[in-house]
């Protein structure tokens, strides 16, 4: 079974420019999650789809992030303008449709995001 | 509202000795818990939950951990450790009404001396 993908694996941009990450969740998996992990932090949710409808984006900073998933099944992540504070990696995860808070969310190997 | 605080940044271990990577949680609510393991340049993998029943979880790679409601804590164990365990393990913890969203700790990087 393939895994989670993302892309690029990293990036650098100077600060005021924008960007885009991609996330192809695991066939099936209909709830797909972003989270950003800050160097000596753990992952913080960013967003949570469910198809292609927003769960929860409470923590998204919506003034310069933004996230789509049009079809139900890829995602992109954007940022425009980026701060030097978005220094990051960006973290995609996808669970099965239909199960509770208690299974296994998988994860992607991650956008290592770098703002000069 | 559930959080988490990983008592250690970095626990180094010698080769084949023990390890307890510490975590406790604050939630009013009942919990699910759980060990996330994340190697260098890799994403998360789950190490084990704990749902309910057992207070002892037994994980992959040789890895529990031990639910004690008392204490609000679910420590990490493993009784002989191997260079490959090197890695930033994170404890996290949902509620059964969160929809799914998981809390993470700031995580402890344990670091193997041969």
């Amino acid at each position: 079974e393939a895994g989670v993908a993302q892309s690029p694996r990293y990036k650098i941009i100077e600060k005021r420019q924008s960007v885009a990450f991609w996330c192809n969740p695991i066939s099936g998996h209909a709830t797909l999650y972003w989270y950003q992990q800050i160097l000596g932090q753990g992952p913080k949710l960013l967003i949570q789809f469910q198809n292609n409808g927003v769960v929860d984006d409470s923590q998204l900073p919506k003034d310069r992030f933004s996230a789509e998933r049009l079809k139900g099944v890829d995602s992109t992540l954007k940022i425009q303008p980026a701060k030097l504070e978005d220094s990051a990696v960006y973290l995609c995860a996808s669970r099965l449709p239909g199960t509770g808070a208690h299974n296994e969310q998988f994860f992607g190997p991650g956008t290592r995001l770098t703002v000069l | 509202a559930q959080s988490v605080t990983q008592l250690d940044s970095q626990v180094p271990v010698f080769e084949e000795a023990p390890v307890e990577l510490r975590c406790n949680y604050s939630s009013s609510v009942s919990v699910y818990l759980f060990w996330y393991v994340q190697y260098p340049n890799q994403g998360l993998q789950l190490l084990l939950k704990y749902l309910s029943g057992s207070t002892l979880v037994k994980g992959i790679n040789g890895f529990e951990a031990e639910f004690n409601k008392s204490q609000t804590s679910f420590h990490l164990r493993k009784p002989s450790v191997h260079i490959s365990d090197t890695a930033e393990y994170f404890c996290a913890v949902t509620s059964y009404s969160s929809a799914s969203k998981i809390i993470f700790g700031s995580g402890t990087r344990l670091s193997i001396r041969p």
